[in-house]
């Protein structure tokens, strides 16, 4: 079972430049989510999708943009990468009511 | 805004000792899960729970839903169970979609 698919793993991108990363379950579970980790904060939520379809802003949306390419992919975009956004990035799926299921995680650096 | 809070922050055992790992948050829920992030790896759900007691090998996991309290205790610890161990609280009613995270604890378990 591949659960939760990730790429890439890790990736280094210069400040401006674009990128995006892609992340693809065969649970068939209606919701995903993004959220990056940082040292000392915890996981935090970019943007989800609470179904096909939809997409909606977390908490820290703001440089970012996703994709709902249909129920099995999501895919998080950085249009022009700022230091800041270095940080471990997570996708998550889930029944709703249900336990989530996380990807491997990408690394990314902006220099 | 549910808050959540987890102590200690970090922990360090001895092998063979008993390990609670504490998690308090502050709206009601409708479930609490318990997250294993080894370190550079993925996060992996160790559990859901809405009340009482859940056990998984030398895992148990606790809640108090009128005291929003919950524990995570690991039995006969070994070195392979250090890790990050992080409490996630799913909100209750329309907002059960979207999980809020501790800061997590670290656990290091020494031979």
């Amino acid at each position: 079972n591949a659960g939760v698919t990730q790429t890439p793993k890790f990736q280094v991108l210069k400040t401006g430049q674009s990128m995006t990363l892609q992340c693809a379950q065969d649970m068939n579970h209606n919701s995903m989510y993004w959220y990056r980790q940082d040292p000392g904060m915890g996981l935090r939520l970019i943007y989800y999708s609470a179904s096909e379809g939809t997409t909606d802003k977390g908490e820290v949306p703001n440089g970012y943009n996703v994709s709902r390419l249909n129920k099995r992919e999501f895919s998080l975009r950085l249009e022009s990468a700022a230091p800041s956004q270095t940080s471990v990035y997570f996708c998550a799926s889930r029944f709703r009511g249900a336990r989530a299921f996380f990807g491997q995680g990408t690394r990314l650096t902006v220099v | 805004k549910n808050e959540v809070e987890q102590s200690p922050q970090n922990l360090t055992a001895q092998e063979g000792e008993f390990i609670t790992i504490n998690c308090s948050y502050s709206v009601g829920i409708s479930a609490l899960h318990w997250l294993q992030q080894h370190p550079g790896g993925g996060i992996v759900s160790l559990f859901m729970l809405s009340s009482g007691k859940k056990k998984h090998g030398r895992l148990i996991a606790t809640i108090n839903i009128q005291e929003k309290h919950s524990s995570l205790h690991i039995t006969a610890s070994h070195p392979r169970d250090s890790a990050v161990y992080i409490c996630a609280v799913s909100g209750s009613g329309g907002s059960n979609y979207k999980l809020t995270f501790g800061k997590g604890t670290l656990l290091t378990v020494n031979p």
